[in-house]
């Protein structure tokens, strides 16, 4: 079985400033690890995702992500927020290549003030 | 790429009918479509996997006879909730795999059900 935790429910920013939203996952196999932002009223849209090979993952819209098995983590970045990444983000897992079921952790509500 | 179109995106209906949600794979087929529930300010809650020509898996604590899943088709799955009360009242969002390697999923857009 697998688990998320995303730690801080919500996160407020200003822009132009670093953005971190933490994910901790739990995996009884090598994990395939997962963003997604999520709009009001809006389906999902991916972010990035950590499959196998680099570490450091690269995303849309700016926003970069690092596996870090030891640490059983897969933090989000992004150096400099803009008004536009106001939005409810999900660290999401999946079991490696043999799983297909996505587990969301509980959701970080990013604001951004001027 | 790959799109699951989601319809209706909004719908009010009366506690005690049905509601049917429809999710279909426009440029690929989907074998697999997995149903979510998100209540206001929560996360997605797997209720249930449909497979083509198969019967749905349920998660537990779902009740199958309310929230009935049709797989019929590779590009075709619907949600139906039957005899709908305000606690049904929730955004409901499809997802299906991708396939190839991918290791994605597309998500459905979303219905906000709301039951008065």
């Amino acid at each position: 079985a697998q688990s998320v935790t995303q730690l801080g429910s919500h996160v407020s920013v200003s822009e132009g400033a670093l953005v971190l939203l933490r994910c901790n996952y739990s995996s009884s196999v090598p994990p395939y690890l997962f963003w997604y932002v999520q709009y009001p009223n809006q389906g999902l849209q991916l972010l990035l995702k950590y499959t196998t090979g680099a570490t450091l993952v690269k995303g849309i819209n700016g926003f970069e992500a690092e596996f870090k098995k030891s640490e059983t983590s897969f933090h989000l970045t992004k150096p400099s927020a803009h008004m536009s990444d106001a939005a409810e983000y999900f660290c999401a897992v999946r079991a490696g290549a043999a799983g297909n079921k996505l587990t969301f952790g509980g959701g970080t509500r990013v604001l951004v003030k001027p | 790429g790959a799109v699951v179109s989601q319809h209706p995106s909004r719908v009010i209906c009366k506690s005690g009918t049905s509601v049917k949600i429809e999710c279909r794979s426009l440029d690929f087929q989907a074998t697999t479509m997995f149903w979510y529930r998100q209540f206001p300010k929560q996360s997605l809650m797997l209720m249930a996997t449909s497979n083509e020509g198969s019967k749905a898996t349920y998660e537990q604590g779902v009740e199958k006879d309310k929230f009935l899943i049709n797989h019929a088709s590779l590009t075709l799955s619907t949600l139906t909730v039957t005899s709908a009360h305000p606690e049904d009242s929730s955004f409901y969002i499809c997802s299906a795999p991708r396939t190839g390697g991918a290791y994605g999923y597309t998500f459905g857009s979303g219905t906000r059900l709301t039951v008065v």
